[in-house]
């Protein structure tokens, strides 16, 4: 199985700042890489997958980028509704995994 | 609009086989392309994909868990149902079906999810 790992846990950024957040996958997994926001009590939601493209409705704020093994989620200028959990997820190999999740919270 | 469910039994106990049923809309399973999967969270933790069917009955599993689980779909009722043996404590979480988009291997919809405790 491929292993996800995503640095750091918890990210505290103030609100306007940018946030990176990385995701690294123990093999290459090419660019099928997906990226999901998560809020308490809610299901993810995608944001990002083939590693850039945006999912329908998610505004250009997120950006996704890497290949390979190596892929980052950029968010810029937070806003209070763009604190939550992030997972990264590959989707080159079965089983399909994912990350552990980065936390991102207010500073 | 696409829409996905998951319903089941809140409660189950240790050594029982959990029955999931996922009903949907908006889509159909028999058309190419399309697929459905679970993806489970226990309490504070992290997101855990366990199965996917895909429109001509293709089936993947979980490694860890695919001795344990069978998912199975009816697209005249749009349903699919997941089962998994010998349930544990561990087990105990949200379960979560949604559904893979078209042309790519990302969860672009997905079910409210429904909790799960495994409990005696």
């Amino acid at each position: 199985d491929i292993l996800m790992t995503q640095s750091p846990a918890t990210l505290s950024v103030s609100p306007g700042e940018r946030a990176t957040l990385s995701c690294r996958a123990s093999q290459s997994v090419s660019t099928n890489l997906a990226w999901y926001q998560q809020k308490p009590g809610q299901a993810p939601r995608l944001l990002i997958y083939d590693a850039s493209t945006r999912a329908t409705g998610i505004p250009a704020k997120f950006s996704g980028s890497g290949s390979g093994t190596d892929f980052t989620l950029t968010i810029s200028s937070l806003q209070s509704e763009d604190f939550a959990v992030y997972y990264c997820q590959q989707h080159n190999n079965w089983p399909l995994t994912f990350g552990p999740g980065t936390k991102v919270d207010i500073k | 609009q696409v829409t996905l469910r998951e319903s089941g039994p809140a409660l189950v106990k240790p050594t029982q086989t959990l029955t999931l049923t996922c009903t949907f809309t908006g889509f159909s399973l028999s058309a190419s392309g399309v697929s459905v999967s679970w993806v489970r969270q226990p309490p504070g933790k992290a997101l855990e994909w366990l199965a996917l069917i895909e429109w001509d009955g293709d089936k993947y599993y979980s490694t860890s868990l695919k001795t344990r689980l069978t998912i199975s779909k009816d697209s005249s009722t749009n349903q699919v149902v997941l089962t998994m043996t010998n349930m544990d404590p561990v087990d105990t979480a949200t379960y979560y079906c949604a559904r893979m988009g078209i042309g790519y291997w990302a969860f672009d919809t997905w079910g409210q999810g429904t909790v799960v405790t495994v409990s005696s």
